[in-house]
């Protein structure tokens, strides 16, 4: 099974709650990224965080990383509409980006 | 338009034709990649490439071929289209500048084989 596995789960939000998504990788990295891609559109970086990093944010976006776990989670904050769409964790290690499944949010007006 | 360009964007072919689908990037990135999207298995990838001349299987390269003559064209010829091999497909580059590898997707190329 490839790397960066995100529960799979679909979430269904209102408009201004928190969306969590957490992702699980299973060999050592050197950086943990997040994507998102919406309806019939290719993949867009979101934010990347480093091996050594513990918690980055940018914006409304919050990621966290626990390498002992192996493991990470974007937190989304005061959701909106646009941010409908779904979104990949990848994990890179050994010269190679290997992406989860995804997990689709819909946000509610 | 500077970018990652994917064309075309649908295609619908038949069981045992070739296909070439086609990737263009702007940027003079070093690195190129296929992959294919399908339910249940999120992105899978076909093949790289790290430079002109220079390509390498990925996780699931069999029934594909792919080839780099210059930096900005990474073009994927399904030799024989397979019904199995009816998915999107998205190309992506990188410059990989710092070890980061973020990757910058076009479009994709919704695929039917029938």
């Amino acid at each position: 099974s490839q790397q960066g596995e995100e529960d799979p789960q679909a979430l269904s939000i209102q408009e201004g709650e928190n969306a969590t998504m957490n992702c699980s990788y299973k060999t050592s990295i050197n950086n943990l990224q997040w994507y998102r891609q919406n309806s019939g559109r290719g993949l867009v970086h979101l934010i990347l965080i480093r091996s050594n990093e513990r918690e980055k944010h940018s914006g409304r976006l919050r990621v966290t990383l626990d390498t002992s776990k192996k493991s990470s989670s974007l937190l989304i904050t005061a959701s909106r509409a646009a941010d409908t769409a779904s979104y990949f964790c990848a994990s890179y290690g050994n010269n190679r980006l290997a992406f989860g499944k995804g997990n689709q949010v819909v946000v509610i007006p | 338009d500077a970018g990652i360009t994917q064309s075309p964007r649908y295609k619908i072919t038949e069981t045992g034709r070739q296909v070439t689908l086609m990737c263009h990037q702007t940027w003079s990135h070093s690195y190129m990649f296929w992959y294919r999207q399908d339910l249940g298995h999120g992105l899978r990838l076909i093949y790289y490439s790290a430079a002109a001349d220079i390509t390498d299987k990925g996780e699931v390269p069999d029934g594909y071929v792919v080839s780099r003559s210059k930096t900005e064209n990474f073009p994927l010829t399904l030799e024989s289209a397979t019904r199995s091999q009816t998915s999107v497909y998205f190309c992506a580059s990188t410059p990989d500048s710092g070890g980061k590898n973020i990757q910058y997707f076009g479009a994709g190329t919704r695929l039917s084989v029938l």
